[in-house]
């Protein structure tokens, strides 16, 4: 089975600053990765994800993530923050199983 | 435009009472889930479908029911067994085993938020 660890649940940043967003799985086997935003009341939005390949991955809003496959960690960052990013990320994990989420990190963006 | 359509976005439950919460995808996906999100616990797979007439249990499947009869449709059912049914509800689709790597990517609904009385 796998397991998704986001390390922190609230980061809070100030606009224009850099942020970091930490994930960690955990597998005994190959995994695809995904990072979703969900902005208030609404549903899921995927922002990137990594099926294989390159392991820095570009998505959406500027956004992008590193697979390490030796830390288990794909970490999502950004440059550069604006006040439109105040939402909650989830990192999820799937692997031999259905596709399982972390419990989200509410990144607060302040002006 | 092509997605997932989640009806009604708000639905209130009497004590004793079942109800039934709408999806429906014209992505032409195989695949359909049913996840509950509560504050704090990210989200929890309820059931999933691969194909027509077939679905499994998720990891919380208690006091929930689901059919699938058609590839655009998965309806939820929160029976009067489900205890704490207050939760934000999502639909999610994808390509399912025809679709290899990309089969694994999930597109959700805007979400439907059960709220009992």
């Amino acid at each position: 089975a796998q397991s998704v660890t986001q390390l922190d649940s609230q980061v809070p940043v100030f606009e224009e600053a850099p942020v970091e967003l930490r994930c960690n799985y955990s597998s005994s086997v190959s995994v695809y990765l995904f990072w979703y935003v969900q902005y208030p009341n609404q549903g899921l939005q995927l922002l990137l994800k990594y099926l294989s390949g390159s392991t820095l991955v570009k998505g959406i809003n500027g956004f992008e993530a590193e697979f390490n496959k030796s830390q288990t960690s794909f970490h999502l960052r950004k440059p550069s923050v604006h006040i439109s990013d105040t939402a909650e990320y989830f990192c999820a994990v799937k692997g031999n199983t259905p596709l399982v989420f972390g419990k989200g990190t509410r990144l607060s963006v302040i002006a | 435009d092509g997605g997932i359509t989640q009806s009604p976005k708000y639905l209130f439950r009497k004590e004793g009472q079942n109800v039934t919460l709408s999806c429906e995808q014209n992505l032409n996906h195989d695949a359909m889930y049913w996840y509950r999100q509560d504050p704090g616990q990210g989200l929890r797979l309820i059931y999933y479908s691969q194909i027509v007439n077939d679905f499994q249990k998720g990891d919380i499947a208690e006091g929930y029911s689901v059919s699938r009869e058609k590839k655009e449709s998965f309806p939820l059912t929160v029976t009067s067994a489900q205890k704490n049914p207050t939760a934000f509800y999502l639909c999610a689709s994808s390509l399912g085993l025809a679709g290899g790597q990309r089969q694994e990517t999930q597109y959700f609904g805007p979400g439907t938020r059960l709220l009992v009385l």
